[in-house]
């Protein structure tokens, strides 16, 4: 299992441009995440998909999108690129949302986003 | 408002030197409590789930316990493979059915041979 993946690692990007993070999972699980990670701040949550074709904003969604249109994937779009999303973007997946179990998330290895 | 506040944000050891780490939290109906070690360019690693008050993990030199208010997470002898940032979030409802995990700052730990 290569677990969750994403692509790409680094990218500079100029203010007003757009670009797609992509992520990918396969653990087969239904429950997706971005999350942005600012210094000195704990992770935030941009967006989330509770399965394909179900998605939802989280804290801070303002700028980005998302899609859900299969199990596996889940890519998060910014539009019109502003400094403030300098940051470093996590996806993650869990199995479930329960108590019973099995909703611990597993995040990829990051996205690194300079916007200038 | 649901916060999460750990302490220290640094900590330095010497190897072999125990210690232990602060994760406290108010927010209104826990749904579990998560640590995770984040070394620097990485995502977060999971380390351990607690559900309940009184609950503890174990795993290799590292041991979470939770009460109502706090959960710690003991080092034991410490090595400098240790050394990373250790994160501790806790899971609250956020509308419907879905949950939201809400992260602390973090603790670096940096242990010196």
């Amino acid at each position: 299992n290569a677990g969750v993946t994403q692509t790409p690692k680094f990218r500079i990007l100029k203010i007003g441009q757009s670009m797609t993070l992509q992520c990918t999972q396969d653990m087969n699980h239904n429950y997706m995440y971005w999350y942005r990670q600012d210094p000195g701040m704990g992770l935030k949550l941009i967006y989330y998909s509770v399965g394909a074709g179900i998605t939802d904003k989280g804290e801070v969604p303002n700028g980005y999108n998302v899609s859900r249109s299969t199990t596996e994937d889940f890519p998060l779009r910014l539009e019109l690129a502003a400094p403030s999303q300098t940051s470093v973007y996590f996806c993650a997946s869990s199995y479930s949302m329960s108590l019973a179990g099995g909703d611990e998330q597993y995040f990829g290895p990051g996205t690194r986003l300079t916007v200038t | 408002e649901d916060q999460v506040t750990q302490s220290p944000e640094a900590l330095r050891l010497q190897e072999g030197e125990s210690s232990s780490l602060n994760c406290s939290y108010t927010v209104s109906g826990l749904r579990g409590l998560f640590w995770y070690r984040q070394d620097p360019g990485k995502g977060p690693e999971f380390l351990f789930t607690l559900y309940s008050a009184g609950e503890e993990k174990e795993k290799e030199r590292l041991k979470a316990t939770l009460t109502k208010k706090e959960s710690f997470l003991h080092i034991t002898a410490p090595k400098p493979e240790d050394s990373a940032t250790y994160l501790c979030a806790v899971q609250a409802r956020y509308g419907g059915a879905t949950n939201k995990l809400i992260f602390g700052t973090g603790t670096l730990l940096a242990v010196q041979p």
